[in-house]
C-alpha cells in the first residue's frame, strides 16, 4: 500500500526566499512520485514527477524535487519564491505496477509574503 | 478539447436529491479517474476506467455512488440520495494510460444542504 505525508499544512516564506515543502512517502514497492499545484478554483497542475530515472527532478516554474530512498522523501524546493507561487501543493504517490490510483497528501498551502 | 472539462462547476443540492456530474476527458485518453476532495484535504480516489470498462471502484464510499463511461469517452458520476457528507469537490482526471501523467479538470463543487 502507498501513502503520503506532507509535513506542514501551511508554509509562509518571504518573496525571494527558499521554498521547501516536505513530502514523505510509504510504499511497498519503488514508487512513482508527483508534485501537483492547485490554484484557487482550478484543477491540479503537474509540477514534476519521479518515475525511477534521475533522482533529482526539475519541473516547471523553477521547482525541483529530489527522491531520497533512504529517507523515503520527495521534498519540493525552489530557490527564490515569487508571489505567483502562492497556492496549494500536493504530493502524490502511485504504484508503478498498477498505476490505477494516485494517493495524495493532505496538501501544503504556500503563502508568499511581499 | 485542450483539457479536461467538467460540468457543472458548482452544484447545490438538497439532501436526498440525486445529482449527476459530467467529465469530458482529453480526446484519445484511455484512462479516466474520479477523485473526491473534501475541504482542506487532498483528493481521494473514487474509481478508474480504462476505455468503457470500470476496472476499479474500490474508492466509492457507498452504493449511492455510481459512475459510468459507456462509450469510453465522457463519464458521469452519479450520486443518489445525497447526504451532507457528500459535499466536496469532485475531480476528474484522464491519462493516455494508467501509469502516465494524469491531467485534472477544474472540478465540480457539490454542496448538499
Amino acid at each position: 500500500a502507498q501513502s503520503v505525508t506532507q509535513l506542514g499544512s501551511h508554509v509562509s516564506v518571504s518573496e525571494g526566499a527558499l521554498v521547501l515543502l516536505r513530502c514523505n512517502y510509504s510504499s511497498s514497492v519503488p514508487p512513482y512520485l508527483f508534485w501537483y499545484v492547485q490554484y484557487p478554483n482550478q484543477g491540479l497542475q503537474l509540477l514534476l514527477k519521479y518515475t525511477s530515472a534521475a533522482t533529482l527532478v526539475k519541473g516547471i516554474n523553477g521547482f525541483e524535487a529530489e527522491f531520497k530512498k533512504s529517507e523515503t522523501s520527495f521534498h519540493l524546493t525552489k530557490p527564490s519564491a515569487h508571489m505567483s507561487d502562492a497556492a496549494e501543493y500536493f504530493c502524490a504517490v502511485s504504484d508503478p505496477d498498477t498505476g490505477n490510483q494516485f494517493y495524495f497528501g493532505t496538501g501544503t498551502s504556500l503563502t508568499v509574503i511581499p | 478539447g485542450a483539457g479536461v472539462s467538467q460540468s457543472p462547476r458548482y452544484k447545490v443540492a438538497k439532501r436526498g436529491q440525486d445529482v449527476a456530474l459530467r467529465c469530458d476527458p482529453i480526446s484519445g485518453h484511455v484512462s479516466l479517474f474520479w477523485y473526491q476532495q473534501a475541504l482542506g484535504q487532498g483528493p481521494e480516489f473514487l474509481t478508474y476506467f480504462q476505455n468503457e470498462a470500470q476496472l476499479d471502484k474500490s474508492g466509492l464510499p457507498s452504493d449511492r455512488f455510481f459512475a459510468e463511461r459507456p462509450e469510453g469517452s465522457v463519464s458521469t458520476l452519479k450520486i443518489q440520495r445525497t447526504q451532507q457528507e457528500d459535499s466536496a469537490v469532485y475531480l476528474c482526471a484522464s491519462s493516455l494510460e494508467a501509469r502516465t501523467q494524469q491531467f485534472f479538470g477544474p472540478g465540480t463543487r457539490l454542496t448538499v444542504l
